[in-house]
Order: structure tokens, then C-alpha cells, then sequence
């Protein structure tokens, strides 16, 4: 069985900064890929960024990107020049390509981008 | 395209009582799941469907059932509803390879069990 860990509850940065969530996953399986996903007070479920564990190539997504570390199985997003509306909860997640795609989420960091 | 839709947005129900939550999605994505998500946690998967006529348990399936009714439609029933599942309950749909294998949520159901 997979787990994701985020160590960090809460962040803020303030608004034009840049911030990184951290995200540590713990799996003996090759074939995966990972996810960042947020959840604004609305509570919708957005994609922000994926990386396919095969490729080591950083993902990288306008002002989002990832640090993929696979042999420390680490998998890091940061924020460049934060916005308001980057608040919002930030999952990180796992996908296992060999056992029905589900996806395994972590607990999540709260992350409040202040004026 | 509506996405991935479910019906109702908010639920209360009294121990015991019984309720199907709906979902359907319209990108015409073979697998399915359905998720919980408690105060402050993340999403923990119920059941799924990996493709029409399938189903499987995920990590929290005490307490539910599930139906693929078809390719579009896959809804969860509580048959005895109890307080600890009190929740938000999303549905998700999954794109293939050419979509990344990105998971399309719901905008989610809230359920109070009293």
C-alpha cells in the first residue's frame, strides 16, 4: 500500500512570493505518477500539476512547478509569484498504474497567499 | 460538457436512515470512483469502477454499496447511515493515457448524519 505525507499543515506567503509544499510518498511500485491537486473554499477538486514517475524531467505548469526527487521519493510544488487566489487547500497525490488508478492522497497544507 | 455532476449538493440524514448519492459524467471516461473527505483530511477512496459492469472496494468501503448503472452513471448507496459517515462525498471520473490519467471531481455532497 501507497502513503503520501505532508508535513506541513499550514503556509502563507505573501502575495508576488514564492512558496514550495513538500510531499514525501512512500511506495515499492515503478509505474505511477503524481499529482498536485487544490481545493479552494469552494471545495472543487482542480488539477494543478502532474509528473509521470518515468520521465525525470520537472514538471512545470505556468507558475507552478514540481522538485521530483524518485529515489528519495519526494515530490515538491512551488509557487512562483503568488496570487490571491492561490489560496486554497493543496493536495498532493498518487497514482499506481498497476491497481485500478486510484488515487492515494495526502493530508494536505492549508496555504494562505497574504496582500 | 457539464463534467462530472452529483446530486444532492447537501443531505442530512438520521442514524439508520437509508440514501443513493448520484453521479454521472458526460467525457465518456470508462473508470469511476467515489471518494470521502472528512474535516481536515484528504480524500480517501470508497469504491470504483474501473470500467462498465465492474466494481471494487477501495480503502473505506464499510458501510456502502455502489452501482455502475452504465457507462455514464455510477452511484453510492448508505443502506444504514451512522454518524461516522459524516462527510463529503466526491465522484470522480478518470481520462486515459492521451488525458494524462487525470481524475475530473465533482463538486461534492455534504452529508450530516445525526
Amino acid at each position: 500500500a501507497q502513503t503520501v505525507t505532508q508535513s506541513q499543515p499550514e503556509m502563507s506567503v505573501q502575495e508576488a512570493e514564492t512558496v514550495t509544499l513538500s510531499c514525501t510518498y512512500d511506495t515499492s511500485e515503478n509505474n505511477y505518477y503524481l499529482f498536485w491537486y487544490k481545493q479552494p473554499p469552494s471545495r472543487q477538486m482542480i488539477l494543478v500539476i502532474r509528473q509521470e514517475a518515468y520521465k525525470q524531467q520537472n514538471a512545470t505548469e505556468n507558475r507552478f512547478s514540481v522538485n521530483f526527487q524518485k529515489a528519495a521519493k519526494s515530490f515538491s510544488l512551488k509557487i512562483s509569484d503568488s496570487q490571491l487566489g492561490d489560496t486554497a487547500m493543496y493536495f498532493c497525490a498518487f497514482m499506481n498504474l498497476n491497481a485500478g488508478n486510484m488515487l492515494t492522497f495526502g493530508g494536505g497544507t492549508r496555504l494562505m497567499v497574504k496582500p | 460538457n457539464a463534467g462530472v455532476t452529483q446530486t444532492p449538493k447537501f443531505q442530512v440524514l438520521k442514524t439508520g436512515q437509508s440514501m443513493t448519492l448520484q453521479c454521472a459524467q458526460d467525457m465518456n471516461h470508462n473508470s469511476m470512483y467515489w471518494y470521502r473527505q472528512d474535516p481536515g483530511m484528504g480524500l480517501r477512496l470508497i469504491y470504483y469502477s474501473a470500467s462498465e459492469g465492474t466494481t471494487d472496494k477501495g480503502e473505506v468501503p464499510n458501510g456502502y454499496n455502489v452501482s455502475r448503472l452504465n457507462k455514464r452513471e455510477f452511484s453510492l448507496r448508505l443502506e444504514s447511515a451512522a454518524p461516522s459517515q459524516t462527510s463529503v462525498y466526491f465522484c470522480a471520473s478518470r481520462a486515459g493515457l492521451a488525458g494524462g490519467y487525470e481524475q475530473f471531481f465533482g463538486p461534492g455532497t455534504r452529508l450530516t448524519v445525526l
